[in-house]
């Protein structure tokens, strides 16, 4: 089977802040990995996602998160927050190799101090 | 259709009646995930209908909760005797594979409260 866990249900930085939300997963074969992002009373949209190519992989709206199978992590980053990157985001893992459901994390939710 | 639509988007109901909550998916889409968000909480997996195949319902939180999907089309979501422990909002997402990994686009969602 396999699981996410998001580190911190809330985080707080500063605009113009580095950006680190933290995921970690489990599978029992190698995986596939998401950011979803969640805005203010919108639906879920993709941010960014990882299928065993390059494992440095860049999203939209300057976003990019970095595979690390030792660590199993696969954390988000963001150099500079700005205050539109106010959301909840989601991580979210599937299996290679298998056709089955996508597992979401709980959600880590962003706030931009001014 | 353009996007996932879901309907409801709001229904409250009283506890004990049953609910149905109805995806309509990307056309051409093989693979319909049901998901649950409670306030406050990430999302739950509830089940996920991949083309023709037996769908995984081992999500389902109990045996009030059923989904059903008519081949690649509407999928509904139905929950028996309704608790107020069910209220929440329900998401579908549809997927189409992209490079072996199902990408999902979700709907706006149904808002479930139960009374």
């Amino acid at each position: 089977a396999q699981s996410v866990t998001q580190l911190g249900s809330h985080v707080s930085v500063s605009e113009g802040a580095l950006v680190l939300l933290r995921c970690n997963y489990s599978s029992s074969v190698p995986p596939y990995l998401f950011w979803y992002v969640q805005y203010p009373n919108q639906g879920l949209q993709l941010l960014l996602k990882y299928t065993s190519a390059a494992t440095l992989v860049k999203g939209i709206n300057g976003f990019e998160a970095e595979f690390k199978k030792s660590e199993t992590s696969f954390h988000l980053t963001k150099p500079s927050a700005h205050m539109s990157d106010a959301a909840e985001y989601f991580c979210a893992v599937s299996r290679v190799g298998r056709d089955d459901k996508i597992i979401f994390g709980k959600g880590t939710r962003l706030h931009i101090l001014p | 259709g353009a996007g996932v639509s879901q309907s409801p988007s709001n229904k409250v109901t009283e506890k004990g009646k049953d609910v149905e909550l109805r995806c309509d998916p990307i056309s051409g889409h093989t693979a319909l995930y049901w998901y649950r968000q409670r306030l406050g909480q990430g999302l739950e997996f509830l089940i996920y209908f991949q083309g023709n195949s037996a769908p995984d319902k081992s999500g389902l939180p109990s045996d009030r909760f059923s989904a059903e999907r008519t081949g690649e089309s509407v999928s509904t979501l139905t929950i028996q005797r309704t608790q107020q422990e069910d209220s929440a909002v329900y998401l579908c997402a549809s997927s189409l594979r992209v490079s072996g990994a199902n990408v999902l686009t979700f709907g706006a969602g149904s808002r479930l409260t139960v009374l």
